[in-house]
């Protein structure tokens, strides 16, 4: 079946470090990868996406790039402000196949970050 | 544009009482929904997923139960809650997996 694992924390950084959360992941399809970000008390939000190899997903300074070769979706961000405190969720949808859509999540990582 | 509403935001219920919680999607028509389950510690567990009206996929076998009476409307029920139940329950909906989901705010349950 789909799976993604990514490292799960918690990281704690200082502000304007760099940040990176390993995500990596099993598919029987072609899947399209996603990072979401669930600030406290609040739901997810999707932050980046891609949907096919190579592409890069980009958004508010935080970036991933589709790794096949590698099955990674690492996220990446060079300097982290207070603001980026949450927990972030790495997730695939495998497309077609009577799958219906459904997102597999990793198990997410908490990052706060200090000033 | 599309929104998604899912109240209440924070619930309280004794043991063995019912629940129903509600989504409901504007501005689509015919979306892919999910009920989703964060338990504590943060992972995310599908429970129910919907392709059309009447049509409910369960992903665990549990004490609750999903409907879709209306197209843009999904509920989350159950006859007596147990203390397992508690958690953050997310709704979301989607066209296609491309896109990704779009989640509502969450119902954080607390049953007592």
């Amino acid at each position: 079946g789909d799976s993604v694992t990514q490292m799960e924390g918690p990281v704690t950084l200082s502000e304007e470090a760099f940040l990176t959360i390993n995500c990596t992941y099993t598919a029987t399809g072609y899947p399209s990868l996603f990072w979401y970000v669930q600030y406290p008390g609040e739901g997810l939000q999707l932050l980046l996406k891609a949907t096919k190899a190579d592409d890069k997903g980009s958004n508010k300074g935080f970036e991933a790039t589709y790794r096949k070769e590698t099955t990674s979706f690492h996220l990446e961000k060079g300097s982290v402000q207070v603001s980026d405190s949450a927990v972030y969720f790495c997730a695939l949808s495998v497309t077609g196949g009577g799958s219906n859509y459904k997102l597999t999540f990793g198990k997410g990582t908490l990052l706060t970050v200090n000033p | 544009s599309q929104t998604i509403h899912q109240w209440p935001a924070t619930l309280v219920q004794p043991v063995g009482s019912p629940l129903s919680l509600e989504c409901t999607v504007e501005g689509t028509s015919n979306p892919n929904l999910y009920w989703y389950r964060q338990a504590a510690g943060r992972g995310l567990q599908l429970l129910f997923y919907s392709v059309g009206i009447g049509q409910i996929s369960s992903e665990v076998p549990q004490n609750l139960s999903a409907s879709r009476p209306q197209d843009r409307q999904f509920i989350l029920s159950s006859k007596k809650l147990l203390l397992s139940d508690s958690g953050f329950y997310l709704c979301a909906w989607s066209y296609t997996g491309v896109g990704g989901y779009t989640f509502g705010s969450g119902t954080r349950l607390t049953v007592v």
